[in-house]
């Protein structure tokens, strides 16, 4: 079946530390692979996607590589900052409409 | 645009009780499903609809009823409200395409005692 495995967290960073946060897949076919973003109250806003192997998705400084071979899609940030403390959540759609989400990844970052 | 909207914003029933949770957006997309997020398992798909009269089944759809009389409504039915079903439920909606991005409404909060 379709599935994704995301890095447990909590994860706590002080500002401007690199991160990375893990996220593999199981899938049939060839999947499109998407972060999210949740911020405190609010509903889940896409962070950036990929719709085949080796595309590339990135936004506000995040990025994400689609790697077929390894089956993962890990998102990374060179820098982060106060702001971009949410709950992060790596999703996957096949070929039909059934979107499946990884469990989230809860972020803080301390100045 | 107001993009997917979602009433009520909390919501407190007692086991056995019935409710609607509604979800409405305005973008004229084809696909909406409704999801449920429980700590530490994520979002879980309940229902879906790819139009107008057509209605799925996701992950989780026992105890869920779902109707698509029309592109904008997609009203989310607990028949008889259980304790397991207390939970943070989004409305979400896209157009066709598997690449295209899927819009969230801001959550309903379920509570029930």
């Amino acid at each position: 079946g379709n599935s994704v495995t995301q890095m447990e967290g909590p994860v706590t960073l002080s500002e401007e530390a690199f991160l990375t946060i893990n996220c593999t897949y199981t899938a049939t076919g060839y999947p499109s692979l998407f972060w999210y973003v949740q911020y405190p109250g609010e509903g889940l806003q896409l962070l950036l996607k990929a719709t085949k192997a080796d595309d590339k998705g990135s936004n506000k400084g995040f990025e994400a590589t689609y790697r077929k071979e390894t089956t993962s899609f890990h998102l990374e940030k060179g820098s982060v900052q106060v702001s971009d403390s949410a709950v992060y959540f790596c999703a996957l759609r096949p070929s039909n409409n059934d979107m499946r989400f990884g469990a989230g990844t809860r972020l803080t970052v301390k100045p | 645009n107001a993009g997917v909207t979602q009433t009520p914003k909390f919501q407190v029933l007692k086991t056995g009780q019935s409710m609607t949770l509604q979800c409405a957006q305005d973008m004229n997309h084809e696909y909406m499903s409704w999801y449920r997020q429980d700590p530490g398992m994520g979002l879980r798909l309940i229902h879906y609809s790819v139009g107008a009269g057509i209605t799925d089944q996701g992950e989780v759809p026992n105890g869920y009823n779902v109707s698509r009389s029309t592109t904008e409504d997609f009203p989310l039915r607990l028949l008889s409200a259980a304790p397991s079903q207390t939970s943070v439920y989004f409305c979400a909606s896209r157009s066709a395409g598997s690449y295209n991005e899927q819009f969230f409404g801001p959550g309903t909060r379920l509570t029930v005692l």
